[in-house]
């Protein structure tokens, strides 16, 4: 089971939006998740099953999924966005893959 | 609030076992439809999940980890632990568990080991 492939960086001004994708997600199901992590934090979910959001998470955060892409999109960019972003999804047979992270810097 | 705690060595000798404990708090171990999952981070690099385990014994690790890893609970005590024999640098990574159902919900803070002689 391959890890899922993310860009390495991404970065916009505040108030912009700005989108992660996260390449090699099955499409026959959409147990896809996103996790910011800030330094020397344990990572923090963002986004469950595609396009869920757990209580608390702002809605400037919203997911999407398209075929075998999924997508990260942070709205009304602001400074405590800048993080690290990791998207994972099950791979089948109880086997769970991580994408290698996006740095997220807000200009 | 469901919480969880990393506790073991933080040195371990190459070639050696590196152990690990997640100490389950605020909720219940043996909850249905809730695996319990251990995932590493190398310093300066990505989440790798490492195993995962179902409270009435079941589990499921990594490809690449499956020769050297056991993942194990003890149900009376709401904790459960990694294993990792043979270890080397390599294997030198902040170890975090985790509640997964599908997705990690909650999260340790995480335990950093490192393999050093």
């Amino acid at each position: 089971q391959s890890a899922l492939t993310q860009p390495p960086s991404a970065s916009g001004s505040p108030g912009q939006s700005v989108t992660i994708s996260c390449t090699g997600t099955s499409s026959d199901h959409n147990y896809v998740s996103w996790y910011q992590q800030h330094p020397d934090k344990a990572p923090k979910l963002m986004i469950f099953e595609v396009n869920k959001r757990p209580s608390g998470v702002p809605d400037r955060f919203s997911g999407s999924k398209s075929g075998n892409t999924a997508s990260l999109t942070v709205s009304g960019l602001q400074a405590e966005d800048e993080a690290d972003y990791y998207c994972s999804s099950y791979a089948g047979s109880n086997i769970v893959v991580f994408g290698g992270g996006t740095k997220l810097t807000v200009l | 609030q469901l919480q969880l705690q990393e506790s073991g060595p933080g040195l371990v000798k190459p070639s050696e076992t590196l152990s690990l404990t997640c100490s389950v708090s605020g909720g219940s171990f043996t909850t249905r439809n809730y695996y319990w999952a251990w995932i590493r981070q190398p310093p300066g690099k990505g989440l790798e999940w490492i195993g995962s385990m179902y409270y009435t014994g079941g589990t499921y690790y990594t490809p690449s980890l499956k020769s050297r890893v056991i993942i194990s609970a003890d149900t009376s005590k709401n904790q459960f632990s990694l294993e990792l024999n043979s270890v080397t640098a390599a294997d030198t990574a902040v170890y975090y568990c985790a509640r997964y159902h599908y997705f990690f919900d909650f999260w340790g803070q995480g335990a950093l080991v490192t393999v050093s002689s």
